[in-house]
């Protein structure tokens, strides 16, 4: 079945890079997504890549898709506090309807 | 601009209590979903709405029911609430790309 999975916790120091690695079973995956969750708050789309693409940047942030290896990572340079959060990594297919797997989420503790 | 809205924020409920999740979007969309989020579990999909009047179960349904009788609404009912059900409930809704997401909804069952 389909399953997106993800580590629960990463620890950086502010101002280094962090990189939150997630592994996707569905290959019919269109789009890949990063959202991200404050305390406390919904999830927002932070980024996504189209499932053609091997890479996307979009200002501190670079998503690496190797879809042979069914794997995605989201890059953050020059993390800061603002940073911390749970990132989950998301793939939409269509089967009827749209259905999006979550990953378990990845903890952000960036350390001042 | 309210996007995705649920109500109550939080909420205490004594074992066998029932009550209902309320959740309303303004964009018009016709895909919507409810998710509940366990810690270290990520978000689990209990039901989900292709429209108003089609609603289908998800992974995890058992012990909730779901009705869309409009675009806009999607409400949630635990009708017997018990203490597994504690968890965050997430409703979003989406046209087949971005998922909007509600601010959540805090349910503790004692």
């Amino acid at each position: 079945g389909e399953d997106v999975e993800q580590s629960l916790f990463l620890s950086v120091r502010e101002g280094d890079s962090s990189v939150i690695n997630c592994t996707y079973t569905d290959s019919s995956s269109t789009y890949l997504y990063w959202y991200k969750q404050e305390p406390g708050a919904g999830l927002q789309l932070l980024t996504y890549i189209f499932s053609n693409m091997d890479m996307k940047q979009d200002q501190r942030l670079t998503v690496l898709l190797n879809k042979k290896d069914k794997h995605l990572s989201l890059r953050i340079a020059d993390t800061q506090t603002g940073d911390s959060a749970i990132y989950f990594c998301a793939e939409i297919s269509f089967s009827g309807t749209y259905k999006y797997i979550f990953g378990t989420g990845t903890r952000l503790k960036v350390l001042a | 601009n309210a996007g995705v809205t649920q109500t109550p924020k939080f909420r205490i409920l004594k074992i066998g209590q029932s009550m209902t999740l309320q959740c309303t979007q303004d964009m018009n969309h016709n895909y919507m979903y409810w998710y509940r989020q366990d810690p270290g579990m990520g978000l689990k999909l209990i039901y989900y709405s292709v429209g108003a009047g089609i609603t289908d179960k998800g992974e995890v349904p058992n012990g909730y029911n779901v009705s869309r009788s409009t675009t806009e609404d999607f409400p949630l009912r635990l009708e017997l609430a018990a203490p597994s059900q504690t968890s965050v409930y997430f409703c979003a809704s989406s046209e087949g790309g971005e998922l909007f997401f509600g601010e959540g909804s805090r349910l503790t069952v004692l």
